[in-house]
């Protein structure tokens, strides 16, 4: 069975500008989290969608957004790029009903801002 | 005081040693408690979770939560060089099953 796939590996962008990341959860798994591991920082949660809803978002400003698609895969939008931004973006994705905390994560997609 | 405190480390032992990794934690209202691994250029993966208090064996790895003193621990056994990789914990409250509490994570090196 395939595991939560995320692209791309690697992007690298300039300041000011936007980037997409995406994610196909498990199948079968209808709720998406976007966490952002900085150096030095740890994980820290930025997005939960489930049945195509935001339900929840971490303490992050508005220029982080996404959206979760019918075949419930995942975009994480950043618009207006800052230095700061340049970190793993890791999606992770649960089942309906599953332990709480169990997550599955994705290898991430890591973006460098210049 | 942050909610999660974890010693980054690194942590080197040679092979075959029992390893202690350790969190603490502020916020009483956390109910599960996991450990995650992850290994370099990877994703985390679930190795070993806890609701409330007690002890979880499986294998090599015994996880504890004592929650009067709101700490956790992870013991690894007959530590194997596979077992290098960063170690982190994560704590979760309630009917927050989507957002989870990271600590910063331990890397942990088993020399051969």
């Amino acid at each position: 069975e395939a595991g939560v796939t995320q692209s791309p590996t690697h992007l690298i962008k300039t300041r000011g500008q936007q980037a997409t990341l995406r994610c196909s959860p498990i199948s079968g798994h209808t709720s998406v989290y976007w966490y952002q591991q900085a150096l030095g920082l740890g994980l820290q949660f930025l997005l939960w969608y489930d049945e195509g809803e935001e339900r929840n978002r971490g303490n992050f400003p508005p220029r982080f957004s996404g959206r979760q698609f019918p075949n419930y895969s995942s975009e994480l939008n950043v618009n207006a790029l800052e230095l700061e931004d340049s970190a793993l973006y890791l999606c992770a994705s649960s089942l309906a009903g599953g332990r709480t905390g169990e997550l599955f994560f994705g290898e991430g997609s890591r973006l460098t801002v210049l | 005081q942050k909610e999660v405190e974890q010693d980054p480390g690194p942590l080197s032992v040679p092979e075959g040693a029992i390893v202690s990794l350790n969190c603490t934690y502020s916020n009483s209202a956390f109910q599960y408690f996991m450990w995650y691994r992850q290994y370099s250029r990877k994703g985390p993966e679930l190795l070993m979770y806890t609701y409330s208090s007690g002890n979880k064996e499986d294998g090599r790895f015994t996880a504890q939560v004592d929650k009067s003193s709101k700490y956790i621990s992870l013991f690894i056994r007959d530590s194997q060089p596979s077992d290098s990789a960063t170690y982190l914990c994560a704590m979760s409250r309630v009917g927050s099953n989507y957002k989870l509490t990271f600590g910063k994570g331990t890397l942990l090196t088993v020399n051969p």
